[in-house]
């Protein structure tokens, strides 16, 4: 079952602009990790927010968390051409051991 | 640094046949998942292993598909027989420890066509 889920399915911006993208999960969480992957190829880990932080921010990337709400956002500021790509968030849940569970995923194309 | 190799990168079959991935992780990382892709869908496990034991496979439909990691390194996902909805990218994946904060780095995935 998907434990995240994101919103919007799809996006479309003009090169610069900032893109947001939004995730909801269900159950209590350690942590939420957001990944991204291009056309055709593996994911890649772009970050992670444990459940006690708020903010966190790499680069042109800032991720919100809010667990009251069960959601977290990922901020891409003054996008590129290159930021095209399938964005997932990952939350982690206890069983035998920890494992992730992704969500449906953002499309986003950034027109140049 | 060597990322998470995999292969064949595409494979097409017709239903009922059998079929074989293969995936090679990064040197030192004890912990190997598979994920199965759907189009247009997030990524689902389907095994972890932790060296060359297996601590979940709840997702792993047992009776066509098979797993193994026999010296702990190497990893190959079988499918027997296969169907037309097993046609996804089936996604290989490594971490150090399988701890709940690490990253875990994603081979390119091999993409399966079941006609």
């Amino acid at each position: 079952s998907q434990q995240g889920e994101e919103d919007p399915q799809a996006l479309s911006i003009q090169e610069g602009e900032n893109a947001t993208m939004n995730c909801s999960y269900k159950t209590s969480i350690n942590n939420l990790q957001w990944y991204r992957q291009n056309s055709g190829r593996g994911l890649v880990h772009l970050i992670l927010i444990r459940s006690n932080e708020r903010e966190k921010h790499s680069g042109r990337l800032r991720v919100t968390l809010d667990t009251s709400k069960k959601s977290s956002s990922l901020l891409i500021t003054a996008s590129r051409a290159a930021d095209t790509a399938s964005y997932f968030c990952a939350t982690d849940a206890r069983g035998s051991s920890y494992k992730l569970i992704f969500g449906s995923g953002t499309r986003l194309l950034v027109r140049p | 640094e060597a990322g998470v190799a995999q292969s064949p990168r595409y494979k097409i079959i017709e239903k009922r046949q059998s079929v074989a991935f293969w995936c090679n992780p990064i040197s030192g990382h004890a912990t190997l998942y598979w994920y199965q892709q759907i189009l247009g869908q997030g990524p689902k496990l389907l095994i972890q292993f932790q060296n060359n034991g297996v601590v979940d496979d709840s997702q792993l439909p047992k009776d066509r598909f098979s797993a193994e990691r026999l010296k702990g390194v190497d990893s190959t996902l079988k499918i027997q027989p296969a169907k037309l909805e097993d046609s996804a990218v089936y996604l290989c994946a490594s971490s150090l420890d399988g701890e709940s904060q690490e990253t875990q780095y994603f081979g390119p995935g091999t993409r399966l066509l079941v006609l």
